[in-house]
């Protein structure tokens, strides 16, 4: 089941920069993308959401953009913070399916001080 | 912030013994989910329940599994015998509503399960 791809494993930034997370997916009955912060030793936090008919949904410091012709989605982290270090997973649900999420494999975001 | 709560956090067992991993959800949700993430891979879908009755199960959930909500507040999962395959984080997660709008799901911090 590869429905929900997050294709880096790792990513590493600077305090203060930019951190851009990428999420694809191959399923275009979803209708509903989410990314979820997950520290260890602990569960996956909600962090935002996007519906299928957005491109962009923002909340504080983090962003999501949709576009919906390539598949694609990203999570945009700006500035970075060190407690921002995690691993970040994205997620998706489909009406037809239950809304159950399906999700990705999941990025480790390191932010270095 | 209300949260879910999962006991224990960490169980040891045998092969072939039963195990039985407790949540509680959020008192106003009524979706209630278990996921389960092997070391190293993703956050994989078990199965849901609502209105007390499985809603959907993956192919993970076989006979092997079960779920239950026995008292209106604690929810379940029971795996009969366990395998070495069956060692995991097991995830508990409850929802405000299965409908219309992102399905945001509350999870819980895991029962890890070791089975030698």
């Amino acid at each position: 089941d590869q429905q929900v791809k997050q294709n880096s494993p790792s990513l590493s930034v600077q305090e203060g920069r930019i951190s851009i997370l990428n999420c694809d997916y191959t399923n275009s009955m979803f209708d509903y993308f989410l990314w979820y912060k997950k520290y260890p030793a602990e569960g996956p936090t909600f962090l935002i959401s996007i519906s299928s008919i957005k491109d962009k949904n923002e909340d504080g410091r983090f962003t999501v953009f949709l576009n919906k012709s390539a598949k694609h989605l990203s999570l945009h982290i700006v500035p970075s913070q060190p407690g921002d270090s995690a691993v970040y997973f994205c997620a998706a649900s489909a009406r037809e399916y239950g809304n159950k999420l399906v999700f990705g494999a999941g990025t480790i975001l390191r932010v270095k001080s | 912030e209300p949260e879910v709560t999962q006991t224990p956090s960490h169980q040891v067992t045998q092969m072939g013994q039963e195990v039985i991993l407790r949540c509680v959800p959020i008192s106003n949700h009524l979706y209630f989910y278990w996921y389960r993430q092997i070391l190293g891979q993703k956050v994989e879908f078990l199965v849901s329940f609502y209105n007390n009755e499985i809603s959907e199960k993956s192919e993970i959930f076989d006979d092997q599994f079960s779920v239950e909500r026995p008292d209106g507040s604690n929810f379940t999962l029971k795996i009969r015998s366990t395998k070495l395959e069956d060692s995991a984080m097991y995830f508990c997660a409850s929802s405000e509503t299965g409908g219309s709008g992102a399905n945001v799901l509350t999870f819980g911090a895991g029962s890890r399960l070791t089975v030698l």
